[in-house]
Parts: C-alpha cells; sequence; structure tokens
C-alpha cells in the first residue's frame, strides 16, 4: 500500500486569506504528483501534473510545488474566494502507473 | 468526446444480488481505473488496465468484486454478492498514456440494503 497523506484534512479560511496544503508521498519510484480539485456532488479535475524535483505550477491564484527527494509538495491559494471551496487531492503516481490519492484537505472559504 | 460515461448513476440493489456498474473511457485513452470513494478511505484505488489489461488488482476488497476490460471502450465492476458495507461511490477514470492527468466519470452511487 503506497503512503499518500495531506494535511491538514480540513480547513476554515476568510475570503481574501491566502492558505497552503501539503502532500507527502514516497520519495522512491517517483513517476509524477497530481493535484486535483473536487466540487461536491462533481468529479475531481486535474490542476496540475508535476514531473521534475524543484518544478513549479501555476494557474491563476492557485500555485503548487515539488520535492521530490523528500517526498513533499505544497499547494498554494492566494486570496482565497468561496468558489474555492473544494477538497482538494494530490495524487502519487508509481513507476507501475498506478495513481494513488491521499485523503484530500477539504477547504472552506467563507464569504 | 462526451468524457469518461458510467452508467447507472444510481444503484440500489437489496444484499445478496448481483452488482454491475459500467464505464466507457475516453477514446485513445490506454490506461482505465476503477475507485471507491467511502468516508473512512477517502478514493482508494481498486483496479487499473493498460491496454484493455489488468496490471493490478491489489486494491479489489475480495474475491465478491471482478472486474473486466473486454475492449478498449468498455469496462465493468462486478459485485456478486453484495453486502451492505459495498455501499460507495464508485468512480472510473481513464488517461492517454503515463504521467497524464486522469479524467473521471461522474460516479455510480451504489446502496445496498
Amino acid at each position: 500500500i503506497l503512503n499518500v497523506e495531506q494535511s491538514p484534512q480540513s480547513l476554515h479560511v476568510q475570503e481574501g486569506d491566502s492558505t497552503n496544503f501539503t502532500c507527502s508521498f514516497p520519495s522512491s519510484n517517483f513517476y509524477a504528483l497530481h493535484w486535483y480539485r473536487w466540487e461536491t456532488a462533481k468529479s475531481p479535475e486535474a490542476l496540475f501534473v508535476m514531473t521534475l524535483n524543484g518544478d513549479e505550477k501555476k494557474k491563476g491564484r492557485i500555485s503548487a510545488t515539488l520535492n521530490t527527494k523528500e517526498g513533499y509538495s505544497y499547494l498554494y491559494i492566494k486570496g482565497s474566494q468561496p468558489e474555492d471551496s473544494a477538497t482538494y487531492l494530490c495524487a502519487f503516481d508509481n513507476a507501475g502507473n498506478m495513481l494513488t490519492f491521499g485523503g484530500g484537505t477539504r477547504l472552506m472559504v467563507k464569504p | 468526446d462526451a468524457g469518461v460515461i458510467q452508467s447507472p448513476r444510481h444503484e440500489v440493489t437489496e444484499m445478496g444480488q448481483e452488482v454491475t456498474l459500467r464505464c466507457k473511457p475516453i477514446s485513445g485513452h490506454d490506461y482505465l481505473f476503477w475507485y471507491r470513494q467511502t468516508m473512512m478511505r477517502g478514493l482508494e484505488l481498486l483496479i487499473y488496465f493498460n491496454n484493455n489489461v489488468p496490471i493490478d488488482d491489489s486494491g479489489m476488497p475480495e474475491d465478491r468484486f471482478s472486474a473486466k476490460m473486454p475492449n478498449a471502450s468498455f469496462s465493468t465492476l462486478k459485485i456478486q454478492p453484495s453486502e451492505p458495507r459495498d455501499s460507495a461511490v464508485y468512480f472510473c477514470a481513464s488517461r492517454p498514456f503515463m504521467n497524464t492527468e486522469a479524467f473521471f466519470g461522474q460516479g455510480t452511487r451504489l446502496t445496498v440494503v
């Protein structure tokens, strides 16, 4: 069983606050690290797929960093908005092409 | 492409009955994944296929669960006999090749009473 951990499990922030959450994953057999956004009653949708150590990706107010040597990735949201409320999932993509998800961080942004 | 299509969207069945969940991946995608979502375990990988061949089924909970992919455009997940603890949302996802994002279907909500 591959251990993919996310923290915190849930987070409440005020509109306008910036926030970040963590994903830790095995540092061996690494191929890629994915971030997904999952809104209630919908399906997960990909934000980023990261493959290189030190990689940093950005989409609007959301960005992510990757450290494959120590096995962690951070997701940052700048100036949170109510529409950012969702569960954010990371997934570890290993040499066997399995895609193993963490438990997610549930973000709630209060107006 | 219409995306990954799962059917049915909702299934209510009695304990002991056979249940079959269906998935049509995006055309041209080589990989297909079946996940189960529960409150306790989040998104749990059950099995995945590469070019219609099952690669890893170590996540299948027990022998009551089986999955097939007879061709590139269709996969089934079967539970026989079903039990109340199988109640969950089952997601199918596909992706074109390794290291690419996965595209999820809308899920099938299974309730076993």
